[in-house]
């Protein structure tokens, strides 16, 4: 059972333009949301998060939007750089594995940003 | 701070043998989770270690099983390899809610 689904697999945006992921979740418990970014031959490395008390945290050129009636989440990054081409994982904790840290994870979705 | 190292990088085994895979956390973190990533896929929970006990674990057969030792480092052993098991293997510390990865162990299961 995928708790987490991110639906589309790859997106392609110009250089300088808007990039938008999105993420979708099914489990009410979750209460923190997190993104990230996964690079060939690399673990993946944390690029922001959000708290389910919050409906929008920014950070530099990243925001990640959250909407929990809809229990939908979303990243923009602009502009867009050739650099933010990778893998981008959206995923989830509830505050009952606080201390554990069991992250559920999305499919991912491959962004290429092309110069 | 060398992060979260992970050995070996790749590793090939025949169906039915055992393996072990190793991790080191980042310097000053107690809690260790190991992941499985196939292909296409997001990273999958097998388990968490704390304290040198398996405080929580996934949905993954016994054949995962793992091992935290008092420097906090970690391994995972699966026995009776399968096919299926090839994956890339992530291990992950933390202190708090954010985990840093290792660049994981790529496991190919021929």
């Amino acid at each position: 059972d995928q708790q987490v689904k991110q639906n589309s697999p790859s997106l392609s945006v110009q250089e300088g333009r808007i990039s938008i992921l999105n993420c979708d979740y099914t489990n009410s418990m979750f209460d923190y949301f997190l993104w990230y970014k996964k690079y060939p031959a690399e673990g993946p490395t944390f690029l922001i998060s959000i708290s389910s008390i919050k409906d929008k945290n920014e950070d530099g050129r990243f925001t990640v939007f959250l909407n929990k009636s809809a229990k939908h989440l979303s990243l923009h990054i602009v502009p867009s750089q050739p650099g933010d081409s990778a893998v981008y994982f959206c995923a989830a904790i509830y505050t009952e594995h606080y201390y554990g840290n069991q992250f559920y994870f999305g499919t991912g979705t491959s962004l290429t940003v092309i110069p | 701070d060398a992060g979260v190292t992970q050995s070996p990088t790749h590793l090939i085994k025949t169906r039915g043998q055992q393996v072990t895979l190793r991790c080191s956390p980042k310097s000053g973190h107690d809690t260790v989770s190991w992941y499985q990533q196939a292909l296409g896929q997001g990273p999958q929970f097998i388990f968490q270690y704390y304290e040198e006990e398996e405080r929580q674990r996934g949905n993954f057969p016994d054949r995962f099983s793992g091992h935290q030792f008092p420097n906090y480092s970690s391994e995972l052993n699966v026995n009776a390899l399968l096919l299926g098991d090839s994956a890339l293997y992530l291990c992950a510390s933390s202190l708090g809610r954010y985990a840093f990865f290792g660049q994981g162990t790529r496991l190919t299961v021929v």
